[in-house]
């Protein structure tokens, strides 16, 4: 069956630019999860979706950064003002409970800012 | 805030031995922990996790617990050159459950052919 998937796969920005991202989750998954992989590091979390709720943005580094999921299944990050720190892979993750650590991974978008 | 520790490596290991990864957490409280594998240039791949002191057993993979101690490891029995990869430790990242993960920075295995 089909998986998570992200678009774009790679995208470069020059700074002050906007980007938006896209996940396309599994089907049917409630929870949405978008993590920040730096080079060399493990993934840091973001910010969490159950259906349309955002339920946690605690890991969003400023408030240039906005993540939505109208619908409750795509779900958009978008970085305002992109900036050079702003490098990094952007891996959105689902899972089909709303309590369930069994998370399934998108293969990312790699964000490179000029 | 959560910690992990992770030791990042590279481990190097001849096929067909047996690779120990190895991770720490700072919280007592934690009570449910995850390995990923990510190979390079992809993304994390769940593989195992644990909710119990002890052993828990999967094919090659082994994950031991010791809360009393505050590690987890991971054992890979038979080491593959197609196991080679970074290894995440992870633990939930609050009480509320809502599935947010704590990822330590993954030790990089290296298995030599």
């Amino acid at each position: 069956g089909a998986g998570v998937s992200q678009s774009p796969r790679y995208k470069v920005a020059k700074r002050g630019q906007d980007v938006a991202l896209r996940c396309d989750p599994i089907s049917g998954h409630v929870s949405l999860f978008w993590y920040q992989q730096a080079l060399g590091q493990g993934p840091e979390f973001l910010t969490y979706f159950q259906n349309e709720a955002q339920l946690d943005k605690s890991g969003l580094p400023s408030d240039r950064f906005f993540a939505e999921r109208p619908e409750g299944s795509v779900s958009t990050l978008k970085i305002q003002r992109t900036q050079q720190e702003d490098s990094a892979v952007y891996l959105c993750a689902s899972s089909s409970g709303t309590s369930t650590h069994e998370q399934y991974f998108g293969p990312g978008t790699r964000l490179t800012v000029t | 805030q959560k910690e992990v520790e992770q030791n990042s490596g590279p481990l190097s290991v001849p096929e067909g031995a047996i690779a120990s990864l190895n991770c720490t957490y700072s919280d007592r409280g934690s009570q449910s922990f995850f390995w990923y594998r990510q190979y390079s240039g992809k993304s994390p791949e769940l593989i195992m996790f644990i909710y119990s002191n002890g052993d828990k057993e999967d094919g090659r993979f082994t994950a031991q617990l010791n809360k009393a101690s505050q590690y987890v490891s991971l054992l890979i029995r038979d080491s593959q050159p197609s196991d080679s990869a970074t290894y995440l430790c992870a633990v939930p990242g609050d009480g509320s459950n809502t599935g947010k993960l704590i990822f330590g920075q993954g030790t990089t295995l290296q298995v030599k052919p």
